[in-house]
């Protein structure tokens, strides 16, 4: 079974340029998140969705973060314009979408803003 | 809302020896409670999960963790680490059983094995 498939794996862009972050999940999966772990700390949801729709995005800045999941599959999450401290690692998970299963990890998009 | 706390960010262990990762939480009802381990580079992988019944939970890897309700902890233990075994280990906990909801994290434990 192919897992959640991240591109790029890493990417270095100037602070003020924009950004976008590309995530397929497991087949059949409804539940998608997008996490954020900067350096030194844990993952921290800025997005879930199921199928197309918004669960939650309580913690997404929404001034300069914006992600959609067209047609409920794959899903990009973009930053404009980019500041230093969002350098992180963006992570993308996806699940089944029901209680008492877990969610799959991809690698993660190591991003560096300079 | 939830929260986790691992209040070790580094622990150094000898190859062969046993380990315990501490792991406490703040959540109002019953949590659901997961460890993941995050190699290099690498995303997350589950270890363990906990949703109801058994309080010792098996995981991948030989590891095993235990919640206690009365102390609001699901502790992470391995009786003999490997070299292997050198990586972050997070816990995390969700409302919704992790599939369902999103997960909190703790910061983490970076885990090093002495030769």
């Amino acid at each position: 079974e192919a897992g959640v498939a991240q591109s790029p794996r890493y990417k270095i862009i100037e602070k003020r340029q924009s950004v976008a972050f590309w995530c397929n999940p497991i087949s059949g999966h409804a539940t998608l998140y997008w996490y954020q772990q900067i350096l030194g700390q844990g993952p921290k949801l800025l997005i879930q969705f199921q199928n197309n729709g918004v669960v939650d995005d309580s913690q997404l800045p929404k001034d300069r973060f914006s992600a959609e999941r067209l047609k409920g599959v794959d899903s990009t999450l973009k930053i404009q314009p980019a500041k230093l401290e969002d350098s992180a690692v963006y992570l993308c998970a996806s699940s089944f979408g029901e209680a008492f299963t877990e969610a799959f990890f991809g690698q993660g998009t190591r991003l560096t803003v300079v | 809302a939830q929260s986790v706390t691992q209040p070790d960010i580094h622990i150094t262990v000898s190859e062969g020896a046993s380990l315990e990762l501490r792991c406490n939480y703040s959540y109002g009802a019953t949590p659901y409670l997961f460890w993941y381990v995050q190699s290099p580079g690498q995303g997350l992988q589950l270890l363990l999960k906990y949703f109801s019944g058994d309080t010792l939970v098996q995981g991948i890897k030989g590891f095993e963790a235990e919640f206690k309700r009365s102390q609001s902890s699901f502790n992470l233990r391995k009786p003999s680490v490997h070299w292997s075994d050198a990586a972050e280990y997070f816990c995390a906990v969700s409302a919704g059983g992790g599939g369902a909801d999103g997960l909190t994290f703790g910061k983490g434990t970076h885990l090093i094995i002495q030769p």
